[in-house]
């Protein structure tokens, strides 16, 4: 049974340019969360959708904005990255009607210089 | 204020040893607690959940008081595959279910 699959693992980009991470849910899930982490810190909720809508969103500026397709994969976007976008980006899915069981993907590490 | 407050360690500690780790959180509403573990560069995986009543899974032990806004978090015979980051979750009110997470708190158990 696949888990939650983010890509790229890893990336590089320069200040100013764009970004779009990739999640595909694990298998029956139907809610698909994003997370920042920067280093030394907890992870920090950005956005969740579901019904490709986005629910609900975190404490971020509108240049992080995303997408959950019908087949309930996500991508997330960054525009006009800044040094400080560099973090661990964490997808994590659950179940509408089980909203407390969370699976985490491994991660999308983004460094911006 | 932090909304979820934890001390970030490290905590060194011998196998063997008995370690316990706390947090306090500002949220009076919230409903559901959990520890999570995270490995170094590694995503977050669930521990366990915490309730007022204390649970325990083997060696660990997590206990909630409401009251003081608290929850705690005992590791007993520590081991060396226990070294990691815990960290300390509480959900929002509201329809996403967010998890707010804390800081993390760094352990390493040394052989």
């Amino acid at each position: 049974d696949a888990g939650v699959t983010q890509s790229p693992t890893h990336l590089i980009k320069t200040r100013g340019q764009q970004v779009t991470l990739r999640c595909s849910p694990k298998s029956g899930h139907d809610t698909v969360s994003w997370y920042q982490q920067a280093l030394g810190q907890g992870p920090q909720f950005i956005f969740q959708y579901y019904e490709e809508e986005e629910r609900q969103r975190g404490n971020f500026p509108d240049r992080f904005s995303g997408h959950q397709f019908p087949n309930y994969s996500s991508e997330l976007n960054v525009n006009a990255l800044l040094l400080g976008d560099s973090a661990l980006y964490l997808c994590a899915s659950s179940l509408e009607r089980q909203p407390y069981g969370y699976t985490f993907g491994s991660g999308t590490r983004l460094t911006v210089v | 204020r932090k909304e979820v407050e934890q001390d970030p360690g490290p905590f060194n500690v011998p196998e063997g040893a008995t370690v316990a780790f706390n947090c306090t959180y500002s949220n009076s509403a919230s409903q559901s607690f959990f520890w999570y573990r995270q490995d170094c560069r590694k995503e977050p995986k669930l521990l366990m959940s915490v309730y007022s009543s204390g649970n325990e899974d083997g060696r660990f032990t997590a206990q909630l008081n409401r009251a003081s806004q608290y929850i705690s978090l005992l590791i007993r015979d520590s081991k060396l595959s226990d070294s990691a980051t815990y960290l300390c979750v509480v959900t929002a009110m509201d329809s996403s279910y967010k998890l707010i997470f804390g800081s993390g708190t760094r352990l390493l158990v040394r052989p």
